[in-house]
């Protein structure tokens, strides 16, 4: 079983609607999550972290957790066709304090 | 945020040789990551470089195939050693923001593409 998985994708979307992107970590005592957003040819980039239970949002970004079902998610409202890349899941182990990443899903926002 | 170059950004090199990047960081850092990710793939840690300590290597990796330096703290080099097409990636320098310890928010170079022939 992979530490972090993500379903490839790709994930399309018409611009406007709302982009859900999920994630399943397997090591129960892990504590913090986050999304990194790749586009292609470029570095991986910080754009959410989640430590608790719930949803956190930041502008049109939500991330929801729910360590219970080892699950985190990503909503992207009002998707862009600039939101269009990878966006990578990632954890750290509670166990190793390490970052583990996803193989990441991409997202295709379409006009 | 950290700025971070590395050098160099891309390369085509010969099987059985070997290549240092080289990454630079504008401010100073306690933990530097080193990152590959191959074709297609997520980011799989090398090791993390750790001033005035031995790089601490993840399963997979050794220090004879992937050598690292850590001079100081804004300054560290990878080597990928005898070379073989399967070392063709995109290597990625990273760190994290003095002081916090292991925060999960990384900071990461431009990147180094190598291919090998």
């Amino acid at each position: 079983q992979k530490e972090v998985e993500q379903n490839s994708g790709p994930l399309s979307v018409p611009e406007g609607a709302i982009a859900s992107l999920n994630c399943t970590y397997s090591d129960r005592v892990s504590q913090s999550f986050f999304w990194y957003r790749q586009y292609s040819g470029k570095s991986p980039e910080l754009i959410m972290s989640i430590y608790s239970n719930g949803d956190k949002e930041d502008g049109r970004f939500t991330a929801q957790l729910n360590k219970a079902s080892q699950y985190v998610s990503l909503l992207i409202r009002d998707s862009q066709p600039s939101d269009s890349a990878t966006y990578l899941c990632a954890v750290i182990s509670g166990t190793a304090s390490k970052l583990t990443f996803g193989t990441g899903t991409r997202l295709q926002v379409t006009l | 945020s950290a700025v971070i170059s590395q050098k160099p950004s891309r390369d085509i090199c010969q099987r059985g040789t070997s290549l240092t990047i080289q990454c630079q960081v504008d401010s100073q850092v306690t933990m530097m990551f080193w990152y590959r990710q191959q074709p297609g793939q997520s980011l799989t840690l090398i090791a993390t470089a750790n001033q005035g300590s031995e790089a601490t290597y993840e399963s997979g990796f050794v220090i004879d195939k992937f050598p690292i330096s850590r001079p100081n703290l804004t300054f560290s080099t990878l080597t990928v050693s005898n070379m073989s097409p399967e070392d063709s990636s995109i290597y990625l320098c990273s760190v994290e923001e003095m002081g916090r310890g292991v925060t999960g928010e990384l900071f990461f170079g431009e990147g180094s593409r190598l291919t090998v022939l």
